[in-house]
Parts: structure tokens; C-alpha cells; sequence
């Protein structure tokens, strides 16, 4: 079965832009989280959306925000970016909320911000 | 204050070696799991865990609840296992903290 989609894998922004992110989840999970990854942070939780509700968020400014599509795509946008947001954009999907069932990782969006 | 620490940072081995990556958390969790991070960024979920131990091939993962800790064990280590992995809980908030990963490198 196919696994979870990124795109893109890749993207180059300047700072000030604003940039969307896509994650499409393997069929029949109705869960999708994002996570971002920085070389100083590590991996942080961004939030998590189910049946297109935002169901939890992490401890990142309002310029970061998403939304699910009742097929459970998801995308994240995050607005006036900063150097300080280029990282490794990650979404997971998962049957259930939290990841009680278990999750599985997209390949990433590798954020630059110039 | 809800952390997870993860032990060694670093590991290098010789090919065939058991291998033994520890995570210990802060307070009470809901879930743990381990995960596979390969050059590339790409991630891949070994475990959830939420008692006592699974196993799949030569991995296996214990976890203690009382004592807050749950280990990664492989057996008979090979070259391909080199990645970093990653230990993530899930509090009671529902969200997932990770740890910050052990670097493992498994020398032929």
C-alpha cells in the first residue's frame, strides 16, 4: 500500500515568504501530525489534526498553522518566514489520535529559508 | 516538566556486537515508541510500547514502567543498522516528545 507523501521534498524560500507544505496519509488513517526537525531543536510536535479538527499543538508561534481536507490530506503553512524556520518538515499518519496504533513518517520536506 | 532523555548520544561498535540504547522519562506516559531515523531524514517506527517487551527480528524493546525506562536491544549488529534512534512518549497532554536520539554506527 502506499505510505504517507510529502511535498515537496525540497524548497528554497526567502525570509518574509510564506510557504505550504502537503502531507497525504496512507488510506483509511484519519490522524496526520507534523513535527519539525532542526539540527538545535531536534524534533519538536507541531500539531496534530483528526477528522479535520486541530486536535493538539505544540509551542510554536501562530505563524505556523494547517488544516486537514476531509480526505485526510493535510497541509501546513507557515507565514513571514524566518532563517530560523529552515528545518526538516515531517507529517505522520496514524489510525488513530496520539498514535495509539502507531505511526508512519513521511520522507520530509527539507525547509531552506534564505 | 515533561522530558525524555536518551543514552549514549553516540555509539560505535564492531559488526556482530549487542547492542543497548536507553530511554528514561520524566513522568507518567501513555506510550512510548522507538524510532529509525536513516541519512536522508526519512523515519521509520520500530516499536510502540506501553509494558513489558516486543520483538521483531534481531530488535527488541523493553519497557519499565515503574522505573520510567525502556531500552533498544539489537542482536548480532550489522552495518545497515547505523542510523539514529529515537525515543518518543506520549504524556498525558497527548503530545509526542521525542528524546535526542543516539547516533549509532556499526563499523564492518
Amino acid at each position: 500500500k502506499a505510505g504517507v507523501t510529502q511535498t515537496p521534498r525540497y524548497l528554497i524560500k526567502t525570509r518574509g515568504q510564506q510557504v505550504t507544505l502537503s502531507c497525504s496519509p496512507i488510506s483509511g488513517h484519519r490522524s496526520v501530525s507534523w513535527y519539525q526537525q532542526t539540527p538545535g531543536q531536534g524534533l519538536q510536535f507541531l500539531f496534530e489534526y483528526f477528522s479535520e479538527t486541530q486536535r493538539n499543538k505544540g509551542n510554536f508561534p501562530g505563524r505556523f498553522s494547517g488544516r486537514q481536507f476531509s480526505n485526510s490530506r493535510s497541509e501546513m503553512n507557515v507565514s513571514t518566514l524566518e532563517l530560523g524556520d529552515s528545518a526538516l518538515y515531517l507529517c505522520a499518519s496514524s489510525l488513530v489520535l496520539s498514535g495509539m496504533e502507531g505511526y508512519t513518517f513521511g520522507s520530509g520536506t527539507r525547509l531552506t529559508v534564505v | 516538566k515533561n522530558e525524555v532523555e536518551q543514552s549514549p548520544q553516540n555509539l560505535t561498535a564492531q559488526e556482530g556486537e549487542f547492542i543497548t540504547i536507553n530511554c528514561s522519562y520524566s513522568v507518567g506516559i501513555s506510550a512510548l515508541h522507538w524510532l529509525q531515523q536513516h541519512p536522508g531524514g526519512g523515519i521509520v517506527s520500530l516499536f510502540m510500547l506501553s509494558s513489558g517487551k516486543k520483538k521483531h527480528g534481531r530488535l527488541i524493546a523493553t519497557i519499565n514502567i515503574q522505573e520510567k525506562h525502556s531500552s533498544l536491544h539489537i542482536t548480532a549488529s550489522h552495518p545497515r543498522d547505523s542510523a539514529v534512534y529515537i525515543c518518543a512518549v506520549i504524556f498525558g497532554n497527548e503530545k509526542l516528545t521525542f528524546g535526542t536520539g543516539t547516533r549509532l554506527t556499526i563499523i564492518p
